[in-house]
């Protein structure tokens, strides 16, 4: 069965600092790959996207990914932290040959000044 | 554009009341998901609409759980005798493309308080 883990329930970063959300999924075919993030009192957001091709995506608000298959990872990074990106981020894995997107339990990001 | 809207945003019911929960997806979306968000837990799917055409309600947690979308825009996600297991964030999602895993635009979600 498909599944996602979040092993950091929260995370604490300096402003300024670097960040890396790490995310660890399970399924047997390449996944699809998504990254939300989810401000109080704000729908979920999506920050980026893998569907295939280059491992490394691009998404909005200065977010990276990393898709790794061999670790079976896709690892969230930032260079440098902004107050505003304390939220909560989600990491899911698309259902391919159904209709679900299974979430992770989530990370809260803490920013400190 | 106006993106997924859902009503009410709160909601609190008594224990055995039945309640009905609305969304409003992007004009032209094909597909619309239901999620249930328990706290301090990441969403979970109830079930999936291609326009009209319920196509997985494998998450939807019991019979009393109920959802449509008659004419293939506004969805209703209605709860019968309330429990407060029921007690979450109900996220209503939607997106432009039927395939599978496509990215999804969600609403702010509905939360329900069952007393």
């Amino acid at each position: 069965a498909q599944s996602v883990t979040q092993p950091d329930i929260h995370i604490t970063v300096s402003e300024g600092a670097s960040l890396e959300l790490r995310c660890n999924y399970s399924y047997g075919a390449t996944p699809y790959l998504f990254w939300y993030v989810q401000s109080p009192g704000q729908g979920l957001q999506l920050l980026l996207k893998y569907f295939s091709g280059d491992t490394l995506v691009q998404g909005i608000k200065g977010f990276e990914a990393e898709f790794k298959r061999s670790q079976s990872s896709f690892n969230l990074r930032k260079p440098s932290v902004h107050w505003s990106d304390a939220a909560e981020y989600f990491c899911a894995v698309g259902q391919t040959g159904g209709f679900k997107t299974i979430f992770g339990a989530g990370t809260r990001l803490f920013v400190k000044a | 554009g106006a993106g997924v809207s859902q009503s009410p945003r709160y909601k609190v019911a008594k224990r055995g009341q039945d309640v009905a929960l609305r969304c409003d997806p992007i004009s032209g979306h094909v597909s619309l998901f239901w999620y249930q968000q328990a706290l301090g837990q990441g969403p979970e799917f109830l079930t999936y609409f291609q326009n009209e055409a319920q196509l997985d309600k494998s998450g939807l947690p019991s019979d009393r759980f109920f959802a449509e979308r008659p004419e293939g825009s506004v969805s209703t996600l209605k709860i019968q005798r309330t429990q407060q297991e029921d007690s979450a964030v109900y996220l209503c999602a939607s997106s432009q493309q039927e395939q599978v895993g496509v990215a999804q635009y969600f609403g702010p979600g509905t939360r329900l308080t069952v007393l």
